[in-house]
Formats: structure tokens, sequence, C-alpha cells
């Protein structure tokens, strides 16, 4: 599978600050952005999605941010709390609308998020 | 709603041990997946089902072997730990396949320890 690269593997924010983290993907076949959150102990959680069709999404605190032809995405959140103190994965994968999407999601490395009180 | 359930939560295996991870859905979703997360390295597919007795291998199916009877279980078999197979295991399932709308729910995983 074609690598999705993650950066940063770490990041500390104050409350209120804008986390951002950004990702890259190799595979043009990729038509789905997910981004997942994973609290300690827990299994990982769709947070928010997009298709490159779009620029920008948002869903409350969180924006997903995509440049196609860079072949890059990134999560925004805005007006940080420490409870979104968490670990954060991108991922891309194939739709079931181009006709794939069976053998997964190629997952970024993580990126671990602290957001100071 | 029960979701993804995973047992056990923790093990710890000596070298050359065999165990099963157990894994169940409730949701009648067709696919099923396992990963492993290493720590900085993400989640890694070890394999997939799409349906009851159809399986298939993903990024790093050496050491393991998979089932699906029913729609609901689909369990992972490790038949010699292996050091290199300290991990923790997540099971997931989507209503299809992994696209644009669909949503993968993960189980909370399976710590496991081979010493």
């Amino acid at each position: 599978q074609q690598q999705v690269k993650q950066s940063p593997q770490s990041l500390i924010v104050q409350k209120g600050g804008i986390p951002i983290i950004n990702c890259a993907y190799e595979n043009t076949a990729f038509d789905y952005f997910p981004w997942y959150q994973q609290f300690p102990g827990k299994g990982p959680a769709l947070l928010i999605a997009i298709r490159p069709d779009v620029s920008e999404k948002k869903e409350g605190r969180f924006t997903i941010s995509f440049n196609k032809s860079a072949k890059q995405f990134s999560l925004h959140i805005m007006d940080s709390q420490p409870g979104d103190s968490a670990t954060y994965f991108c991922a891309g994968g194939v739709g079931e609308y181009s006709g794939g999407g069976a053998d997964g999601l190629t997952f970024g490395k993580g990126t671990h998020l602290i957001i100071q009180p | 709603n029960a979701g993804v359930t995973q047992t056990p939560k923790f093990r710890i295996l000596k070298i050359g041990q065999s165990m099963t991870l157990q894994c169940t859905q409730d949701m009648n979703h067709n696919y099923m997946y396992w990963y492993r997360q290493d720590p900085g390295m993400g989640l890694k597919l070890i394999y997939y089902s799409v349906g009851a007795g159809i399986t298939d291998k993903g990024e790093v199916p050496n050491g393991y072997n998979v089932s699906r009877s029913t729609t609901e279980d689909f369990p992972l078999r490790l038949e010699l730990a292996a050091p290199s197979q300290t991990s923790v295991y997540f099971c997931a399932s989507t209503r299809t396949g992994l696209g644009s709308t669909t949503e993968a729910f993960f189980g909370q995983g399976t710590r496991l320890t081979v010493v």
C-alpha cells in the first residue's frame, strides 16, 4: 500500500489555540479521506471525512482543508479544549463509488495532541 | 448498542503459544478488518473480509490466520506467537467497503504481549 505521511508526530497547544495536523498521500486513486480520533485505551472513532471534490469541510470545531493538486490535506481544530487531547490519524482510501474500498484504509502514523489548560 | 466487541482486552503469551482474538459485531456489517497498532506506526491492515466465507490478506498477514463463518464473527488466530507480534490489535467493521459515506467502527482493542 502506498503511504499516507502525517506530521507532526506530536503537538502541544494552549487551550483556545488552533492545532493543525498535516497529511500527504501518494495514491491518486484515493477518493475518501477520513480523520480518526483515538483516546487512550479506546479504539479509533471517525471524526470527520472529506471527498476530493470539495476543498474544505467543517463539522463543529473541526475543519478539513483539502488540496487535490498537492495531494495534501489537513485537520484544524478551532478553539481547542483539553478534552481534544488525543491521538489523531489521517487516512486515505478508495471509495465504494469508485468500485473499491474493500481492502481498508491506509493510515498515517498518528499525531499525539495535547491541549494544555 | 454493542457495536464491535473484542475479547480479551489484555493477554500475555509466551513465545510459541497460540491464541485466538475474538471479534463480533451486531450491526450486520458485511466488511470486517483486523489492524495492528504499534507505537508511532499507525494502523496496519492484517486481514479483511467482505462477507461470510471470504477473507483476504492485508499489508502484514504473516503469522496470522482468520476465518469468517458468520457475518457477525471474525476471529484472528496467532499460531506460533513471536515477540514481533506484541502490539495492540483492533477489529473494525463497515456496512460496505470503506468508502465515501461509510464509517468504520472499531472495537476497543486487544493489547497482546509476547514474552
